[in-house]
């Protein structure tokens, strides 16, 4: 248990399809954040909401839509997706999403993550 | 973008062998981490380092950030079985708002 918990952990779906997937953190963290892991890919970052407003949107295609009502939960709206889409999708959170210098030991900004999504696109 | 370039890639090993693996960057890091992936789960930390030259044990694990900041490495001592799965480390840059870059991660087996 990580404190980080996503629903549903497994996901088939149309391409004509609207669904979405859900993450909860129960950390008091103020960041969250949506990753995609491909087979034989490393980690994608999708999406980051800071207090939840949205920080980073990394090129991702309209058809993933996140939502962020506060800052204990994050959404993943999916919509027309395609099959090359199929993937592991993880949540994560972390305390905030503050830019460190080099030589700040302020303490990272660790982040922790969910135990993922399985989607597959048909 | 930034580049992290994770070794060996995988890794097959007999139970009760040392393990070490590492992680080089073509830039400079503030933290490193390294996680564990257990099939079908998310990564799961198992150590967090945020100053160059920081020792950190976690048990049989053991974690080093490189004193140039461009690298770490993680060891693991006598491995059990149940250390199979797959490692990645992550760094994050001074100038990414909190942006972590993954390694391409480590598959490790281990035969009893």
């Amino acid at each position: 248990e990580t404190g980080v918990t996503q629903t549903p952990r497994h996901l088939v779906m149309g391409m004509t399809n609207k669904k979405s997937l859900k993450c909860e953190q129960h950390l008091g963290h103020n960041a969250m954040y949506w990753y995609k892991q491909s087979a034989k890919k490393p980690l994608e970052l999708m999406f980051v909401y800071n207090f939840k407003e949205q920080t980073e949107n990394n090129s991702v295609p309209s058809r993933f839509s996140p939502e962020c009502p506060n800052s204990s939960h994050l959404f993943l709206h999916l919509h027309t997706l395609q099959p090359e889409d199929s993937a592991l999708y993880l949540c994560a959170s972390s305390q905030d999403y503050v830019n460190r210098e080099v030589g700040d030991d302020f303490g990272g900004n660790t982040i922790y993550f969910g135990e993922g999504s399985w989607l597959t696109v048909v | 973008g930034q580049q992290l370039n994770q070794s060996p890639q995988s890794m097959f090993i007999q139970e009760g062998e040392d393990v070490s693996m590492n992680c080089t960057s073509s830039s400079i890091f503030n933290t490193w981490l390294w996680y564990k992936q257990d099939p079908g789960e998310g990564p799961v930390l198992l150590i967090a380092l945020y100053k160059a030259g920081e020792l950190t044990s976690n048990g049989r694990l053991t974690a080093q950030f490189g004193i140039t900041r461009k690298d770490s490495f993680l060891n693991i001592s006598a491995s059990i079985p149940s250390d199979v799965g797959i490692y990645f480390c992550a760094g994050q840059e001074s100038t990414s708002y909190g942006k972590l870059t993954f390694g391409q991660g480590t598959i490790l087996t281990v035969h009893p």
